[in-house]
This record gives structure tokens, sequence and C-alpha cells, in this order.
């Protein structure tokens, strides 16, 4: 089904290991985003990329970089993991067009302890 | 300081109620969506309204959108649990380029059967 797929659904890292979140979208959308979900914060949002090549930082990009490594691929690293990023990640994709929703994927739930 | 603020932030009612959730601005958007989500899944896009004064239905769904576009509303008819979940409003600023949608914290309805 085309959408937005997210890798790996659950995670738990150790204080100051590193990982990389994978997205991938199938839909030919030219921006993409990463979200973090936290209770009572609502979606905060990270990195995001408006086009191929490019990227910007969101409101809390401390302690992750992104990599867009195609139009397809939007990855999240977090290079020291720490407790306070313990949370729920989303990507999502959007055709460039504006008025034009979000496609999410279905999240990925990482724990750091 | 949340540029987008939804209220109420919690509600249960029993299954047959009517309910109306609010998205309030002080600033102004050329759309606003809302989305729905479920638990343990990304939120899913229900409808954008992109004229202020507008009115979309979907179902038992009614959405509005300000005449000033700060603002917009989502009013339930006869609730069923089917509709438990969060909802969350997101608004797109009018500004030049592929600028992020701005989203609200969230109201979390709880349908009692």
């Amino acid at each position: 089904n085309a959408g937005v797929t997210q890798t790996p659904k659950f995670q738990v890292l150790k204080t100051g290991q590193s990982m990389t979140l994978q997205c991938a979208q199938d839909m030919n959308h030219n921006s993409m985003y990463w979200y973090r979900q936290d209770p009572g914060m609502g979606l905060r949002l990270i990195y995001y990329s408006a086009s191929e090549g490019t990227t910007d930082k969101g409101e809390v990009p401390n302690g992750y970089n992104v990599s867009r490594l195609n139009k397809r691929e939007f990855s999240l690293r977090l290079e020291s993991a720490a407790p306070s990023q313990t949370s729920v990640y989303f990507c999502a994709s959007k055709w460039g067009a504006r008025d034009y929703g979000y496609t999410f994927g279905s999240g990925t739930r990482l724990t750091v302890v | 300081t949340q540029l987008l603020e939804q209220s109420p932030q919690f509600l249960s009612i029993q299954e047959g109620e009517n309910l109306t959730v609010y998205c309030n601005s002080s600033s102004v958007f050329s759309s606003l969506q809302w989305y729905r989500q479920e638990p343990g899944e990304g939120p899913v896009l229900l409808v954008t309204v992109v004229t202020g004064g507008e009115v979309k239905k979907l179902k038992r769904l009614t959405f509005q959108f300000g005449d000033a576009r700060k603002d917009s509303s989502l009013h339930i008819t006869a609730a069923q649990p089917g509709d438990t979940g969060l909802y969350l409003c997101a608004g797109d600023r009018p500004i030049s380029g592929n600028t992020p949608l701005v989203f609200g914290k969230g109201t979390r309805l709880s349908v009692i059967a």
C-alpha cells in the first residue's frame, strides 16, 4: 500500500548509544518531516526537508541530525541518546502544493534508559 | 506560546451526545486541517478547509473555518465509540515557501457506550 513507512516500530537504547530512524515514502512527495510526540506537548517538529537536497531545523532540533538520502528517504539520527529523547517519533510527507495534508507513518516508539 | 490553541484538552461523553472541539489562534492561516489519531498510529487527515466561512461535512462530522481564517471548529453529531481518539488541528501559515504546518496540542475524545 502507498504511504509512509517507518522502521523500527519499537526501540530501547541505553544512554549514549546512537541509532538511526528510517523513513521512506512512495508517493513521490517533495517534502518530508520528522516530529516527536510527547504527552501534553503535542507534535513538535524536529527537522524537515522541503525538497530533495535541503534540510531545515524545526522547533526541537538539538541532539538530532537528518539526511535526505533521495526523494523517497529521510532518516533521523540520534548521535548520543539521552533519556529526554524518549518519545514517539513520526515521519510525514507532503506533496508540494499548499493546503495539501500530511501523510504520517505509524511511528517509532523510542525508550532511552 | 502555542500558535494554535485547542479546547477542550480532554472530553468524555456518552454515545449519542453531540460535541464541539475548537481550534483558535490570533494568527491568520491560509488553511486549517483536522487530523484524527488512534493509539499506536500516526495522525490521519480528515479534512482541509481553505476559505473563510467554509463549512465541510464528513458524515457526522462538520468542520467550519472562521470568517477571519483564525479559528476552526469540529462538531460531531451523535458520537459513537468509534469516534474515540485524539483530534488535532493544524494550520498552514500564509508565508511564502514550503513552511511546515503548525499543530495544536490536540483534544482527546472518549466516547463511552
